[in-house]
Parts: C-alpha cells; structure tokens; sequence
C-alpha cells in the first residue's frame, strides 16, 4: 500500500507572499508523480504530472520539482494570489497501477488579500 | 472540449436509504474512474474500468456499493443501503488510456450526506 504525505496540512499567506508545500512518498515503485489544485466547489485541476527524478515543471507562477531516489517533491507558489486559494493535492502512480492514482491529504492554502 | 460531467452535485440523504450517483466522462476516454474523498483525506479510489470491463474494484465495498459502466461511455456509481460513514465527495474521473502518466480530468463532484 502506498502511502503518501503532505505538508502542511493548511497555510495562511498574505497576498504576495510566496510559499511551498511538500509532498512525500515511498522511493520504490514509483511511476508519475500528479498535481492537482482543487478549488471548493470546482474540478480539481490538474497542474503537472512528472516521471523523471529532477523534473522540474513550472506553469505560470507556480512550479515543481521531483526527487524520486529520496521520494519527494516540493509545489511553490510565487507571489501568491487571493484566487490561488485552494486545496494542493499530490498523488502517486506506482506499484501495481494501471493509472490508480494514491492521493496525499491535501495542502490547504488561504491568501489573505 | 466537454469535461467530466456528474450529477447531481449534492445529495442529501438518510441512513439506509440508497442513492445513485452519475457520470459522463471526455469522449474518447477509455479509463473511468470513481474516487471517494472523506473530509480532511485524500481522495481513495473506489473503482476503475477500462471501457466496460472493471480493472479495480479492491476498494469498492460491495456489500453496499455497486458500479457500471454502460456502452464503455457513462457511469452510475450506487450505494444501497447508506450509512453515516458514506459521507464524502464523491468524484468521477477520465483518462484516454489507464497508464500512469496520463493526465486524470476530474468531474465537479457528488457532494453526498448522510443523516
């Protein structure tokens, strides 16, 4: 059973502020690593999916890095928004998938205006 | 392009009654999947077909719960009788093929309560 982790669990910002969560996982049977943002009340969206140890990904203000020998991967946000206010979720393709994806908990993220 | 559409967006209930819940995936997607998402976890997954033949149902606690895929198109997901504990999200998801790096495109959620 994979298990994957997310820290924190919630952050308060100030508009402008830039801030990261991190996401942790087992190093072995790793296939892709997925981020998604979800807002209340919307799909959640999907932000990146990485497969390579080193990726890096960046889309707009927010990017993220993967290091798969030591099983995590780092999701920052650059001079954060009110609108960027919603749940991070990491989840983990691995072991016997055909595409199953192990979410962590989430990262909840409040902007402050 | 059409998203994941689901219905109803929130269904309130109470225990031992039954509900059922719909999807309409992408077009062109071979991979369905179901995810219950509890509050304060992650979303787990409860089953997924690849066209109409179930590839994962390891999750699905069938005493209660039940799913099709009809045609290999839409979906109902159906749990008879509730209980409590069946409080959650309940988020449909599709993929062009059931392989690891493809993008999952999630549907706007069935927000269910049991009374």
């Amino acid at each position: 059973i994979l298990n994957v982790e997310q820290s924190p669990q919630s952050l308060h910002v100030q508009e402008g502020d830039s801030t990261n969560f991190t996401c942790s996982f087992p190093s072995s049977n790793f296939y892709a690593l997925h981020w998604y943002r979800w807002e209340t009340a919307k799909s959640p969206e999907a932000l990146f999916v990485m497969t390579l140890n080193g990726d890096e990904k960046k889309k707009g203000r927010i990017s993220a890095t993967l290091n798969t020998k030591e099983g995590y991967s780092y999701l920052y946000i650059k001079g954060s928004q009110p609108e960027d206010s919603a749940t991070y979720l990491c989840a983990l393709s691995g072991g016997t998938s055909y595409g199953k994806l192990t979410f962590g908990q989430g990262t909840i993220l409040t902007v402050h205006p | 392009e059409a998203g994941v559409a689901q219905s109803p967006r929130y269904k309130i209930i109470e225990k031992r009654q039954s509900v059922a819940f719909w999807c309409n995936p992408i077009s062109g997607h071979a991979t369905l999947y179901w995810y219950q998402q509890i509050l304060g976890q992650g979303p787990k997954l409860l089953i997924q077909f690849q066209n109409n033949g179930v590839v994962d149902d390891s999750q699905l606690p069938k005493d209660r719960f039940s799913a099709e895929r009809l045609k290999g198109v839409d979906s109902t997901l159906k749990i008879q009788p509730a209980k409590l504990e069946d409080s959650a999200v309940y988020l449909c998801a599709s993929s062009l093929k059931g392989q690891v790096w493809y993008e999952q495109y999630f549907g706007p959620g069935t927000r269910l309560t049991v009374t």
